[in-house]
């Protein structure tokens, strides 16, 4: 079965600490993944994607897919980082994308 | 451009009722996808439209279909709807394989 996890519905953290938000992924393929993020009163848009291998607003993600994982890093949270994260994954030759259930993430002051 | 644009942003229906929702993609772009994000979960894909057909879709049922004109914008109809169908329904706009781009999303409630 295709499935995107994210097993952490809310992470809170001070701002300055590092962050990892957690995505685990059931696919027999080769997937594209993603991670989109949702800033308050915001829509939906994409943060980065894993065959881009760029760093988004200090944000990274490797894909390992010896444990077909995901997960979204940056060393030292911002208060702007505080939003809604999905990561998705895109099966091959489909447009399709597979959701998570996403992650809160709250930066304190 | 004012990128994906959706409407209405929110209705409400009565079980057994007929809706349809509308969406304009971004300028540009071709291809147009709908989903449906329940409470709490993340979106889940329903159908695509490129070129006014149905591409692809996901596991819904047939009370879900949708259309796509000329001019590229699409509309999602739902039929004899249900309680279980309350949620946000997001348009997202793309070229084919390309970036995904959301619109804000109608909100349905059915009571």
């Amino acid at each position: 079965a295709q499935r995107v996890t994210q097993p952490e519905k809310l992470l809170s953290v001070f701002k300055g600490a590092p962050v990892e938000l957690k995505c685990n992924y059931s696919y027999s393929g080769s997937p594209e993944l993603f991670w989109y993020v949702q800033y308050s009163r915001q829509r939906l848009q994409l943060l980065l994607r894993h065959i881009s291998r760029e760093s988004i607003k200090g944000f990274t993600a490797d894909l390992n897919k010896g444990e077909t994982s995901f997960h979204l890093k940056k060393p030292f949270a911002q208060e702007e980082d505080s939003a809604m994260y999905y990561c998705a994954l895109r099966p091959y030759n489909t447009d399709k994308l597979i959701f998570g259930t996403g992650t809160r993430l709250q930066v304190f002051p | 451009d004012a990128g994906v644009t959706q409407s209405p942003t929110h209705l409400i229906k009565t079980r057994g009722q007929q809706v349809t929702l509308r969406c304009s993609p971004k300028s540009g772009h071709d291809t147009v996808s709908w989903y449906q994000q329940a409470l709490g979960q993340g979106p889940q894909f329903i159908f695509q439209y490129y070129e006014e057909e149905e591409r692809q879709r996901g596991n819904f049922p047939d009370r879900f279909s949708g259309h796509q004109f000329p001019n590229y914008s699409s509309e999602l109809n739902v039929n004899a709807l249900l309680l279980g169908d309350s949620a946000l329904y997001l348009c997202a706009s793309s070229l084919q394989r390309g970036e995904q781009f959301f619109g804000p999303g109608t909100r349905l409630t059915v009571l």
